[in-house]
């Protein structure tokens, strides 16, 4: 069965200081990774794609990284506007079409 | 401003109601989902529509009816729904790539 599993739940960061969530998955057929960034009653905003092992992306302070079992979202000197859910999903395939998985998030708390 | 626009923003219902949830994108994107996402929980996929036909049904129950009328809209009906159908209801469109763009969501409430 596929399964995407995020660590750690929640997360209290200071200002400025640096951090990393995890996303581990055992999937059949991955077909890419991806994080999201939800707010307190909003829809997950699209934040990275990853396809490959050894790939990386950045976003201002963000970095995504991928392995063949995990992937890592490295946050640099956080802000309090970082707060957020941040959701990992994997793409697999279902029946001739893409699906994406959802992990259950971290919840992540940035204090000035 | 996110350019998935969903309608309404807050609903509430009795079980033996029925009304309708919409969803609009103008990007151009041919697959339409919806997922249903409850408290703390991360968002569970409902239904796929691909070139406005039914791709992916996660063996929702028939109390949720979706509908494409064309590649632009996306509704869903809610009939007899149960209270422990109370959630926030995402649309998405995408690509089929797998980056998707939501909407901020529909939050229902069943009495």
């Amino acid at each position: 069965e596929d399964q995407v599993t995020q660590s750690p739940e929640a997360l209290r960061l200071q200002e400025g200081e640096s951090s990393s969530l995890n996303c581990s998955y055992t999937v059949s057929g991955l077909r890419g990774l991806f994080w999201y960034r939800q707010d307190p009653g909003k829809g997950p905003e699209f934040l990275f794609t990853l396809y490959s092992a050894g790939e990386e992306k950045e976003k201002e302070r963000l970095k995504a990284t991928l392995t063949k079992k995990e992937s890592f979202l490295h946050i640099t000197a956080p802000k309090p506007e970082d707060s957020a859910t941040y959701l990992c999903a994997v793409q697999v395939p279902s029946g001739g079409y893409n699906k994406l998985i959802f992990g259950a998030g971290t919840r992540l708390a940035v204090h000035p | 401003d996110t350019e998935v626009t969903q309608t309404p923003k807050h609903l509430v219902m009795g079980m033996t109601n029925k009304k309708s949830l919409k969803c609009e994108q103008h990007m151009g994107h041919r697959a339409m989902y919806w997922y249903k996402q409850k408290a703390k929980k991360p968002p569970e996929l409902m239904f796929v529509y691909s070139y406005e036909k039914l791709s992916i049904n996660e063996s929702v129950p028939s109390r949720f009816s979706p509908e494409c009328p064309n590649s632009s809209l996306l509704n869903l009906h809610l009939h007899a729904l149960q209270p422990e159908d109370s959630a926030l209801y995402l649309c998405a469109s995408g690509k089929n790539t797998g980056e998707l763009f939501f909407g901020e969501g529909s939050r229902l409430t069943v009495l």
